[in-house]
């Protein structure tokens, strides 16, 4: 079953903060995060597994809530360079594929 | 280092023609390869996936079929097009050994179908 990001669509100033949810209604076995230029293909940011760690990124960094079955991304101080869509991809279980989520679009203004 | 092709880049359809899509990997062996979906403003959408030669997995059922004839080698056939089968296709790969759940998910440039 899809997870379910949130918000659909973000607006910030350079410099501001973001998060970006991803929810499961099943039980979470790892937790992929992409970004997604227009037009392009998209890019690994990073992967979160079963345990409830948290990964940083430089700036980004992504968090996993088993008891909550979600995991969240955290952009700070964001850069016109975050500008993209990003994409969550959960698995349920060891050796499931990824199911993506709808994509939350990302834009950064001067 | 690897790399991953993809081609055509873009490419216009009527209804009902045939559809061929490539992909290469290159500088690994024994890739797991995969096809994605994705619909204008849309998520990901995986089609198949193969973890060997001639080894074709089906995520959804539809009028699309892939192909490894070789070890780096992946194809997206259709026999006729729809226009529902409009979108940006995404080949990826990921190392042998690491599936799409832990390992991470090396996409190609991707190629624009519109089918008229």
């Amino acid at each position: 079953q899809q997870p379910v990001q949130s918000p659909q669509a973000v607006i910030l100033r350079e410099g501001e903060d973001a998060v970006i949810n991803c929810s499961s209604s099943k039980a979470l076995y790892s937790v992929h995060w992409y970004r997604q230029k227009h037009g392009e293909a998209p890019v690994f940011l990073m992967i979160l597994l079963k345990g409830g760690e948290q990964k940083g990124h430089e700036k980004i960094s992504a968090s996993f809530n088993e008891k909550k079955q979600q995991s969240s991304l955290y952009l700070t101080a964001s850069q016109l360079s975050y500008s993209g869509t990003y994409f969550c991809g959960t698995s349920n279980n060891a050796g499931n594929m990824l199911t993506f989520g709808g994509g939350t679009r990302l834009m950064v203004k001067p | 280092s690897q790399t991953i092709h993809q081609w055509p880049a873009t490419l216009v359809q009527p209804v009902g023609s045939p559809l061929s899509l490539e992909c290469t990997v290159e500088g690994t062996s024994n890739p797991n390869l995969y096809w994605y979906r994705q619909a204008a403003g849309r998520g990901l959408q995986l089609l198949f996936y193969s973890v060997g030669i001639g080894q074709i997995s089906s995520e959804v059922p539809q009028n699309l079929s892939a192909s490894r004839p070789q070890d780096r080698q992946f194809i997206l056939s259709s026999k006729k097009l729809l226009l529902s089968d409009s979108g940006f296709y995404l080949c990826a790969w990921t190392h042998r050994g690491q599936g799409a759940d832990t390992g991470e998910l090396f996409f190609g440039e991707g190629s624009r179908l519109t089918v008229l």
